[in-house]
């Protein structure tokens, strides 16, 4: 079935640096999307992106989608505590609504 | 607009008993999701309705699983018996019939097996 994969598994960055975390999929997806989960909350919608090689900007998180809509990445710049939290890919299949998750990258703030 | 609901919040059950989790999604949604995350790790699917019917069940993990839309509204998971393995966050969410639209999530309900 399909898997969709992250990395890394955890991010320790300092403040006001910058950082990607990367999501592939083992299959063409549909659209892709990005949710955030700040810890002991839900995850909480972020972006989806469409297109291939999409690309869309939240303030200082840039969302890329693949050209082969197979992978995609998330750029936070000048990272701030607010910043804390499981950042989680989603692939919606070709077929189906059905949301794969990928692991989620840790995100850890130094100040 | 009220978001996702479940109930309970938090469970404490022993081995052998029978938790039942309810999620009410948002009115009118007719795609309803569950997922559970265990120790931290990553959310994974379990089961898919569309209205009252199941799209896809094959993440759920064994037939000690039992989940239900009656009516095509509000969805029960049932966990008969429970085990250990079973903890974690279970959550819900429930997106339009549009399909690829975005999901919503519930808090979860957290459900620890002693």
């Amino acid at each position: 079935g399909q898997q969709v994969m992250q990395i890394p598994q955890y991010q320790h960055v300092q403040e006001g640096e910058d950082f990607t975390t990367y999501c592939n999929s083992s299959t063409t997806l549909s659209n892709i999307q990005w949710y955030k989960q700040r810890p002991g909350g839900h995850p909480v919608f972020l972006i989806q992106l469409v297109k291939s090689g999409e690309v869309k900007k939240q303030k200082r998180l840039t969302f890329q989608f693949g050209e082969a809509k197979k992978n995609s990445s998330l750029h936070i710049t000048a990272t701030q505590t607010t910043d804390v939290g499981t950042y989680f890919c989603a692939g919606l299949g070709a077929a189906g609504n059905k949301l794969t998750f990928g692991g989620g990258t840790r995100v850890l703030v130094k100040p | 607009e009220a978001g996702v609901t479940q109930f309970p919040s938090h469970s404490v059950i022993e081995k052998g008993q029978t938790v039942t989790l309810r999620c009410d999604p948002i009115s009118g949604h007719d795609n309803l999701y569950w997922y559970r995350r265990v120790m931290g790790k990553e959310i994974k699917f379990l089961l898919h309705f569309v209205k009252e019917s199941k799209q896809d069940e094959s993440g759920m993990p064994n037939n000690r699983f039992l989940a239900e839309r009656t009516g095509g509204t509000y969805s029960t998971l049932k966990v008969q018996p429970a085990e250990l393995e079973d903890s974690g966050v279970y959550f819900c969410a429930s997106s339009p019939q549009t399909r690829g639209l975005q999901a919503f999530f519930g808090q979860g309900t957290r459900l620890t097996v002693v």
